[in-house]
């Protein structure tokens, strides 16, 4: 079992849709939870941080992250076609950091 | 601010073959680590340097090494080239190390294929 597994897609949804990004972990040690996004023939960046359980939002994005379930989700809301990316979970112990394999999204106009 | 800097962005090497990879992080950066990504296995981290010394490393065979430099750049070589080894590189630079905040700035990778 990988430590961390997120499903690869591809996902597809018209524009406007609501649109959930979900891995889970094995390693109860994680306590930093990240989102990446990663256009084509570009290498990730940033999108949201969260530490711990609980809830964050940033404009159309909101993280979640419930770590009873050992569960983090991704929300984006009102999507565009400027959302289709490959979207990364990843998460650290404060020593390390593991990524989810990418979830790849397209938003159809 | 300058972004990381990845060189060259994309070779063809044949199997046997060695490759350095180069890498300079952000100014101010002292931690890089190294990825490789795979449409298989996604994100697979290789080693982390801070300071020049390695922090960290990942369970890939003692074929990939990397160095770093007193200015923060850093190389990773792979020797004897594999067909498998064929993959997306990625260098991220953090302020103080990837399991501090998680906040890694990622170059654009260099693309290797292995023929």
């Amino acid at each position: 079992q990988k430590e961390v597994e997120q499903d690869p897609g591809p996902l597809s949804v018209p524009e406007g849709a609501i649109v959930s990004l979900n891995c889970t972990y094995s390693n109860s040690a994680f306590q930093y939870f990240m989102w990446y996004r990663q256009y084509s023939r570009k290498g990730p960046e940033l999108l949201m941080y969260t530490y711990s359980s609980g809830n964050k939002e940033d404009g159309r994005f909101t993280a979640q992250v419930d770590k009873s379930s050992k569960y983090i989700s991704l929300f984006i809301r009102d999507s565009q076609p400027s959302d289709s990316a490959t979207y990364l979970c990843a998460m650290s112990d404060n020593n390390d950091m593991r990524f989810g394999a990418g979830t790849r999204l397209t938003v159809k106009p | 601010k300058a972004g990381v800097t990845q060189t060259p962005r994309y070779l063809i090497k044949t199997r046997g073959q060695q490759v350095t990879l180069s890498c300079s992080p952000i100014s101010g950066h002292r931690s890089v680590s190294w990825y490789q990504q795979t449409p298989g296995q996604g994100l697979q981290f290789l080693f982390e340097y801070f300071s020049e010394t390695q922090r960290n490393k990942g369970n890939f065979p003692g074929r990939f090494s990397g160095r770093q430099f007193s200015n923060s750049r850093s190389e990773m070589n792979v020797s004897t080239l594999e067909l498998g080894d064929s993959a997306l590189y990625l260098c991220a630079s953090s302020l103080n190390g990837q399991g501090n905040t998680g906040e890694l700035f990622f170059g654009e990778g260099s693309r290797l294929t292995v023929l």
